[in-house]
């Protein structure tokens, strides 16, 4: 069974433009969440879509949306980027939800802001 | 106090060695247990899943769980280079709540 597919896996955009990154999740998994990982905060929540519904929504500005599709593919979006935001962006999907099966997480897209 | 306490390391062991991992945890709720692997330049990649206290043992892996301490530990037995990487340990309510230690980075020296 293929796992999570993010692409691209490397992104490098200046700051003020707008970026879109896209995920597929495994085959039969219908949620798929969105994290942020720097090397000083770790890991941290952006959000959860579940048969395409935003189900939950980490601490982070309006410029960072998503949206999920009927095949449960998602992509995220990132407007007016700035230089902070410059992280490993990862998806992981799973069967029903976040909190009671386990995350199973592509290998990232690296943006880089300049 | 943070909700999940993990120390980042650097950990630096021999070929062969036993390698223990630890977090700790302030939330009590917490049932669903993780550890995930990731090397550089990739994705976490899940490594343990238990559920509650107890042991868990995959291959060299084993996974502990101590509720009654709010403490979890991952242990690799007869560590190989292939094993450097950084673990993560995540956990989870089950409901509305999964959090993520900060990963603790692991050497294993050939």
């Amino acid at each position: 069974k293929a796992g999570v597919t993010q692409t691209p896996r490397y992104l490098i955009k200046t700051r003020g433009q707008q970026v879109t990154l896209s995920c597929s999740p495994i085959s039969g998994h219908r949620s798929v969440s969105w994290y942020q990982q720097t090397p000083g905060q770790g890991l941290q929540f952006l959000f959860e879509y579940f048969s395409e519904t935003q189900r939950n929504k980490g601490n982070f500005p309006g410029r960072f949306s998503g949206r999920q599709f009927s095949n449960s593919r998602s992509e995220m979006n990132v407007s007016t980027l700035e230089l902070g935001d410059s992280a490993l962006y990862l998806c992981a999907s799973s069967l029903e939800g976040t909190y009671n099966s386990p995350l199973h997480f592509g290998n990232g897209t690296r943006l880089t802001v300049t | 106090q943070k909700e999940v306490e993990q120390d980042p390391g650097p950990l630096s062991v021999p070929e062969g060695a036993i390698v223990s991992l630890n977090c700790t945890y302030s939330n009590s709720a917490f049932q669903y247990f993780m550890w995930y692997r990731q090397y550089s330049r990739k994705g976490p990649e899940l490594l343990m899943y238990t559920y509650s206290s107890g042991n868990k043992e995959d291959g060299r892996f084993t996974a502990q769980v101590d509720k009654s301490s709010k403490y979890i530990s991952l242990f690799i037995r007869d560590s190989q280079p292939s094993d450097s990487a950084t673990y993560l340990c995540a956990m989870s309510d089950g409901n509305n709540r999964l959090a993520f230690g900060k990963g603790n980075q692991v050497v294993v020296i050939p």
